[in-house]
């Protein structure tokens, strides 16, 4: 199994301020077939099912506004919230979906300072 | 408007049985790889399960923590998955979604969630 690391736990940021967020995976999740990193990252607010931000690890899902971006290949990526809104304070979780299981990492915690 | 509405969740006892079922609508369910991922409170999120499409030969997997004791089924003709649960744990207790794993027009992640159904394992 392809095992997600993220880091950090939590993390407070002020308002307007950037919020940084890293996955490892164990394995690249690159695929040589179509040089797609299979990997997304959700928002999950509290008392809510999560929401699809990112896929291909720097596509943002449709809606998604624009201070929310993906980057990085293989097996290091980051989540960036450029400049920080209250709605933002969530729980962001990376996953893989390259191979079977699909796993997910621990979760980031992002709060206001 | 896209809807995936889980039902059936509930308190059961350490050995016991439940069935969840998650209702599509909005969607080509047919067409769907349907995919079941719980969250036991205050954790992180732990799939589960997926179902293909008849496409794909209704081909399922399962974590290695529920295999031999859930088994995941559709009716496309309801636009429902199910998640049977049988011999449940204590560590089964969670939040189960059902959510769509979207694959055209290549995969990309789960893009239609539920908003879950709670299930209780305990004596």
């Amino acid at each position: 199994d392809i095992v997600m690391t993220q880091s950090p736990d939590s993390l407070a940021v002020s308002l307007g301020e950037k919020a940084t967020i890293n996955c490892k995976s164990s394995q690249s999740v690159l695929s040589s077939s179509d040089s797609k990193n299979y990997l997304a990252w959700y928002q999950q607010k509290q008392g809510q099912p999560p929401k699809l931000l990112i896929y291909w690890a720097s596509t943002r899902e449709s809606g998604v506004p624009d201070r929310f971006s993906g980057s990085g290949s293989g097996t290091d990526f980051t989540l960036t919230i450029s400049s920080l809104q209250a709605e933002d304070v969530a729980v962001y979780y990376c996953q893989q979906y390259y191979s079977t299981p699909n796993t997910f990492g621990g979760g980031t915690k992002v709060e206001i300072k | 408007e896209v809807q995936l509405v889980e039902s059936g969740g509930g308190l059961v006892q350490p050995g016991g049985s439940l069935k969840l079922s998650c209702a599509a609508s909005g969607f080509t369910f047919s067409g769907s790889a349907m995919h079941w991922v719980r969250q036991a409170s205050g954790k992180g999120l732990e799939w589960v399960g997926r179902i293909r499409s008849k496409l794909n030969n209704y081909a399922t997997a399962y974590a290695a923590s529920v295999k031999g004791r859930f088994t995941i089924s559709r009716d496309d003709s309801k636009s429902t998955t199910y998640l049977q649960m049988n011999s449940l744990k204590t560590e089964d207790t969670a939040v189960y979604y059902c959510t769509r794993f979207n694959v055209i027009p290549a995969a990309i992640g789960y893009d239609y969630w539920g908003q879950g159904t709670l299930v209780t394992v305990s004596s």
